[in-house]
């Protein structure tokens, strides 16, 4: 099993729809969640970090749900701009480190 | 402006042949790392470091080489035998203690 897994899509969405992704991670120590951003043949941007209480940051929506170890982002009001793929991240502890483990990411396409 | 500059962009060799990644940053970032990413996979740790001097593998480091002797750079050397080199090479850089990694734009490795 992967230790964090992603829907891979693609979603296919109008312009305005609103679209929700999913993650499940392994590790029940993982402290830190994140989703980053990434473009066709483009470097990951973090999109926002995840907290427990769940967090909005214009259109985008994320939650966290420990004890089912589940993280989700939602996406109001959707832009062609918004097309890339997702990458739901956590952090793993490992050997004295903190180290950042990637899912495979979601894949949105937004049509007009 | 401050970020991570990664080159060349697009890096061609012959199988057998070493071959060396720049990362520089000037975002006064005390780690490093550096990922591999390949078509449908999410980005998996080739090797990171805390701090000037120091690194540590991570979890595909077979076949790679880094050093760490200024703050600013950490270069990777994909040796031959790394038995299947060709992907997309992200370094990344965070403040020491957090988890927020941001990345350069990639150099992209062909092994012909």
């Amino acid at each position: 099993r992967k230790e964090v897994e992603q829907d891979p899509g693609p979603f296919n969405v109008p312009e305005g729809a609103t679209v929700a992704f999913n993650c499940t991670y392994s590790n029940s120590a993982s402290q830190s969640f994140f989703w980053y951003r990434q473009d066709c043949r483009k470097e990951p941007k973090l999109l926002m970090s995840v907290y427990s209480s769940g967090n909005e940051d214009g259109r985008f929506t994320a939650q966290l749900n420990r004890a089912s170890q589940y993280i989700s982002l939602l996406i109001r009001d959707s832009k062609l701009s918004d097309s890339a793929t997702y990458l739901c991240v956590v952090n793993r502890f490992s050997g004295g480190y903190n180290k950042l483990i990637f899912g495979a990411g979601t894949r949105l396409a937004v049509h007009p | 402006d401050g970020g991570i500059t990664q080159s060349p962009k697009y890096l061609f060799r012959k199988e057998g042949q070493n071959v060396t990644l720049s990362c520089e940053q000037n975002l006064n970032h005390d780690a490093m790392y550096w990922y591999r990413q390949d078509p449908g996979q999410g980005l998996r740790l080739i090797y990171y470091s805390q701090i000037v001097n120091d690194f540590q593998k991570g979890d595909i480091a077979e076949g790679y080489s880094v050093s760490r002797e200024k703050k600013e750079s950490f270069p990777l050397t994909v040796t031959s035998a790394q038995k299947n080199p060709t992907a997309f090479y992200l370094c990344a850089s965070s403040k020491r203690g957090y988890n927020e990694q941001f990345f350069g734009p990639g150099t992209r490795l062909t092994v012909l």
